[in-house]
């Protein structure tokens, strides 16, 4: 009864494969976000969906495209992973008039 | 743009102690104010917030002060626990805009 859910939990990959990271969310929420957590533990917004619409989409490389199938999904897909994309993603929900976020548990990802 | 920093990047108490942990941020146009707690390998969690139209909220042993006039936030923790121990992150927003920055992070290791 996990509230907000991501998979997996660890990725490990070679540097120009393309991978896909699962984020839902039974919260009810019609707000979701990818956020990226480097290794200083910065966490900075990379994009944010609300009822399936893209309304944040801060300066990130084109090789991410987000997805939203529906309310409860946001999903992320990261091509031609390089080096520098190894970092942890959290998912993160709220109700689009609340600046509450709930966060998932993260996603280690490690290219190699 | 938002800038929000910590004064402390780590902080060392005993357990029993009163912690405090500080931000500041530089957007005056930010009205919201929340702290996470990240455990080693768990995304953040809510810990307590407050708007601008309050200096001062209360929880469960924590406390999160808000200065408007220097842009800065606390949050204290009573007696503190060594399950205290974690990263403690404060973020802002602003009204509408569902797009919170958070700050570097402040490393709270408790000693039993």
């Amino acid at each position: 009864d996990t509230a907000v859910s991501q998979t997996p939990k660890y990725l490990v990959t070679q540097m120009g494969n393309d991978k896909s990271i699962k984020c839902e969310q039974n919260l009810g929420h019609d707000t979701m976000y990818w956020y990226k957590q480097d290794s200083k533990k910065f966490l900075k917004i990379m994009f944010s969906y609300n009822n399936k619409e893209l309304i944040i989409n801060e300066t990130v490389p084109n090789r991410f495209s987000p997805k939203s199938p529906d309310k409860a999904h946001l999903n992320l897909h990261i091509n031609s992973l390089e080096l520098g994309d190894s970092a942890v993603y959290f998912c993160a929900s709220s109700r689009w008039t609340e600046e509450l976020q709930f966060f998932g548990p993260g996603t280690r990802l490690t290219v190699l | 743009g938002e800038s929000v920093g910590l004064h402390l990047p780590t902080l060392s108490v005993q357990e029993g102690d009163n912690s405090i942990i500080n931000c500041a941020y530089s957007n005056s146009a930010s009205d919201y104010f929340i702290w996470y707690k990240q455990e080693s390998g768990k995304g953040p969690q809510f810990i307590i917030d407050i708007r601008s139209n309050m200096d001062k909220r209360q929880g469960q042993r924590v406390t999160v002060l808000l200065n408007k006039t220097v842009k800065h936030l606390s949050l204290q923790i009573a007696a503190t626990q060594p399950g205290d121990s974690a990263v403690y992150f404060c973020a802002t927003d602003q009204t509408g805009a569902n797009n919170l920055f958070f700050g570097t992070g402040t490393r709270l290791t408790v000693i039993p």
